[in-house]
């Protein structure tokens, strides 16, 4: 079974730029996740899809994030301006239908540097 | 507010010996808990999970014990090994429709030679 796919792996930008990073989850995986792990802290939850729904994204700073699941599959997560505190790994995870927060596979992350 | 913590940011721990990892939550709330072991350039994997009506659960070299009245939580590998050199993770969660995991701030375990 293939896992969490993302791309890219690696992104430098300079700060105001744009960035957007993809995610493939598991085949059949309702439940779609981004997080954000800032150096030397735990992931944090950006954003939960199920399906094509958001389910959370009070941790999501909407005024330069945003994130969409078309067709409850693949998802793109964008930052638009990027500032200099946006620099992390961002980690996306599903977990498959009914087995909610406790069962998540998790990709490799894509690490962003904003310069 | 830090609601899991793992004060810990490191550990090194001799090949052979046994490896204590800690962590501390102040959400009661919280039903379930676990551990994930993140090697560099990888996204975390599951190691183990307790629930709260637990204190301990085991699998293979791997055990969580569960203090509830204490809201303190510990893995203990024995014996260590080299490759479980990496990051763990605790984290926590409640069941429900929009459940969602609460990480620690993780502890690098180091298993020298």
């Amino acid at each position: 079974e293939a896992g969490v796919a993302q791309s890219p792996r690696y992104k430098i930008i300079e700060k105001r730029q744009s960035v957007a990073f993809w995610c493939n989850p598991i085949s059949g995986h309702a439940t779609l996740y981004w997080y954000q792990q800032i150096l030397g802290q735990g992931p944090k939850l950006l954003i939960q899809f199920q399906n094509n729904g958001v389910v959370d994204d009070s941790q999501l700073p909407k005024d330069r994030f945003s994130a969409e699941r078309l067709k409850g599959v693949d998802s793109t997560l964008k930052i638009q301006p990027a500032k200099l505190e946006d620099s992390a790994v961002y980690l996306c995870a599903s977990s498959p239908p009914a087995r909610g927060a406790g069962e998540q596979y998790f990709g490799p992350g894509t690490r962003l540097t904003v310069t | 507010d830090q609601q899991v913590k793992q004060n810990s940011p490191s550990l090194s721990v001799q090949e052979g010996r046994i490896s204590i990892l800690n962590c501390d939550y102040t959400n009661s709330m919280f039903d379930y808990f676990l551990w994930y072991k993140k090697y560099p350039a990888e996204g975390p994997t599951f190691l183990i999970s307790i629930s709260s009506i637990k204190d301990k659960n085991e699998d293979g070299r791997f055990t969580v014990f569960l203090n509830k009245s204490a809201k303190h939580l510990s893995l203990h590998i024995v014996p260590s090994q080299p490759g479980d050199s990496a990051v763990y993770f605790c984290a926590a969660y409640k069941p429900g429709t929009a459940s969602k995991l609460t990480f620690g701030t993780g502890t690098r375990l180091q298993v020298t030679l």
